[in-house]
């Protein structure tokens, strides 16, 4: 599976666009992209996932590069309640298991 | 009603004792998982059943247990606890992972502390 790689920490204003990286340079032609994040003590909550077309829910928003090298989570307007580690997670689609990393600790500052 | 919930929230258990902690889901998914979040924050998965079948089971001491009596449900059994055992363990469910996109649904997680 491939791996992924994300900044440590990152601060965002409230009210602006949080934009979170993750690196996939190994990412096979059929793994797929998911994001998921954990607000403080709580369980793991999916966010969105995605193959090579951006996607949008009513979370967030999902870019993919062309390459599929690279992606980029981004909150349009971040609130207080955004604070949380983020995590970017590759995975076959039917694969039975998410294995997640040290993820992305997003602060929302007000 | 909680998609996934998990009894107890809180255990607080002596060293060698032996423990249990419940989980239930109400969506109708055919594969839960146990995943283990230690002080280092770092979430691991443990093991994972479909159809009460085990699929998955990574590198956990045969100290841990889990069972599925049906599909609804996954225990996981704990024998002579010890010390690093501490930790936060979240259940989660997903539908067939096998024919799906696999998201899963966490739920709030069970702190267990061993003295």
């Amino acid at each position: 599976d491939a791996k992924t790689t994300q900044p440590p920490s990152m601060d965002c204003a409230e009210g602006r666009a949080a934009n979170l990286p993750c690196n996939h340079s190994t990412i096979s032609g059929n793994e797929y992209v998911y994001w998921y994040r954990q607000i403080h003590s709580q369980g793991p909550q999916y966010i969105i996932h995605g193959l090579k077309n951006n996607e949008t829910n009513e979370m967030a928003s999902l870019i993919i590069t062309e390459d599929r090298k690279s992606s980029t989570l981004i909150l349009p307007h971040a609130t207080l309640r955004d604070t949380a580690v983020y995590y970017c997670i590759v995975r076959l689609y039917n694969n039975n298991d998410m294995r997640f990393g040290a993820g992305t600790r997003l602060t929302v500052k007000p | 009603d909680t998609a996934v919930s998990q009894t107890p929230k809180y255990l607080v258990t002596q060293m060698g004792n032996d423990k249990s902690i419940k989980c239930e889901q109400n969506l109708g998914h055919d594969t839960m998982y146990w995943y283990k979040q230690d002080s280092k924050k770092f979430l691991k998965i443990m093991f994972s059943y479909n159809n009460k079948e085990l699929i998955i089971n990574e590198t956990v001491p045969n100290r841990f247990s889990p069972k599925s009596p049906d599909k609804a449900h996954l225990n996981l059994h704990i024998n002579s606890l010890e010390l690093g055992d501490s930790a936060v363990y979240f259940c989660a469910s997903s539908q067939d992972g096998y024919s799906g996109a696999n998201v899963l649904t966490f739920g709030a997680g069970s702190r267990l502390t061993v003295l």
